[in-house]
C-alpha cells in the first residue's frame, strides 16, 4: 500500500511556513524525501531512519516517528523555488525498494 | 558526473507495436531503478537490479513488460505489445549499493505515449 501524504496540495506566500505529512500502514525502516518539479525528475532532498531522527536540509527539515509509522517535512520560509511535488519514499523491512507516497503539490507565490 | 541518461526522452507509438526504453545508470552504482508514473497511480516501482541481478520484479504489471542489465552502465525496458494504458513518464533511477538508506538518482525520464 502506498503511504497516505497529507495535505495533498498546499498554497503559500512567500515566507510562509507549511508542513507535509506521511503515514504508512507498515513498519518503517527509513523515509526519503523527494522534490519534483513539473516536467522534471525527482531530486533527492534528505533521508531519515529509523531511530527517530529528524534532519535538515537548508530550511527544509523532517522528522520520523517510528511508532507511528510517520514522518513530516518541515519547510520554512517559503521561497518560490520551493513550489513542486513532494513525495515521501518509505522502505520497509523486506528488501530494498522505496514505495513513494501520493505525492502534495506546494505552490509559493509572491 | 553526467547523472543518469535516458533515451530516448519521448516516445510516440501505435498501439501493439515493441517499445525500448534504455538507461545508463550513473558510473560505480551498483543498483538501478525502474519506475513508472502515472496521475492515477503516482510512482510505482517496476523492478530493481542489485549489481545486474534482478531482485524484485513483482512491480511489473505484465507479461509485456520484461527488463535487462547485461552489464554494470546498461539497461533496458522492453514493452511488447505495447497498449495505450502503457503511456506514461518512465524513470529510472541509480544508488551506490541500493539499500534503503541511499539516496536514488533519478534520470530525466522517458515520456511514452501509445496511440
Amino acid at each position: 500500500q502506498q503511504p497516505v501524504q497529507s495535505p495533498q496540495a498546499v498554497i503559500l506566500r512567500e515566507g510562509e511556513d507549511a508542513v507535509i505529512n506521511c503515514s504508512s500502514s507498515k513498519a518503517l525502516y527509513s523515509v526519503h524525501w523527494y522534490r519534483q518539479k513539473h516536467g522534471e525528475a525527482p531530486v533527492f532532498l534528505m533521508i531519515l531512519l529509523k531511530g527517530g531522527e529528524q534532519k535538515g536540509h537548508e530550511k527544509i527539515s523532517a522528522s520520523f516517528n517510528e511508532k507511528k509509522q510517520q514522518s513530516s517535512l518541515y519547510l520554512t520560509a517559503s521561497q518560490l523555488s520551493y513550489s513542486g511535488t513532494y513525495f515521501c519514499g518509505t522502505g520497509t523491512g523486506g528488501g530494498n525498494k522505496l514505495t513513494f507516497g501520493t505525492g502534495t503539490q506546494l505552490k509559493v507565490e509572491l | 558526473d553526467a547523472g543518469v541518461i535516458q533515451s530516448p526522452r519521448h516516445e510516440v507509438t501505435e498501439m501493439g507495436q515493441e517499445v525500448t526504453l534504455r538507461c545508463k545508470p550513473i558510473s560505480g552504482h551498483n543498483s538501478l531503478f525502474w519506475y513508472r508514473q502515472t496521475m492515477m497511480r503516482g510512482l510505482e516501482l517496476l523492478i530493481y537490479f542489485n549489481n545486474n541481478v534482478p531482485i524484485d520484479d513483482s512491480g511489473m504489471p505484465e507479461d509485456r513488460f520484461s527488463a535487462k542489465m547485461p552489464n554494470a552502465s546498461f539497461s533496458t525496458l522492453k514493452i511488447q505489445p505495447s497498449e495505450p494504458r502503457d503511456s506514461a513518464v518512465y524513470f529510472c533511477a541509480s544508488s551506490l549499493r541500493g539499500g534503503k538508506a541511499d539516496e536514488q538518482f533519478f534520470g530525466p525520464g522517458t515520456r511514452l505515449t501509445v496511440l
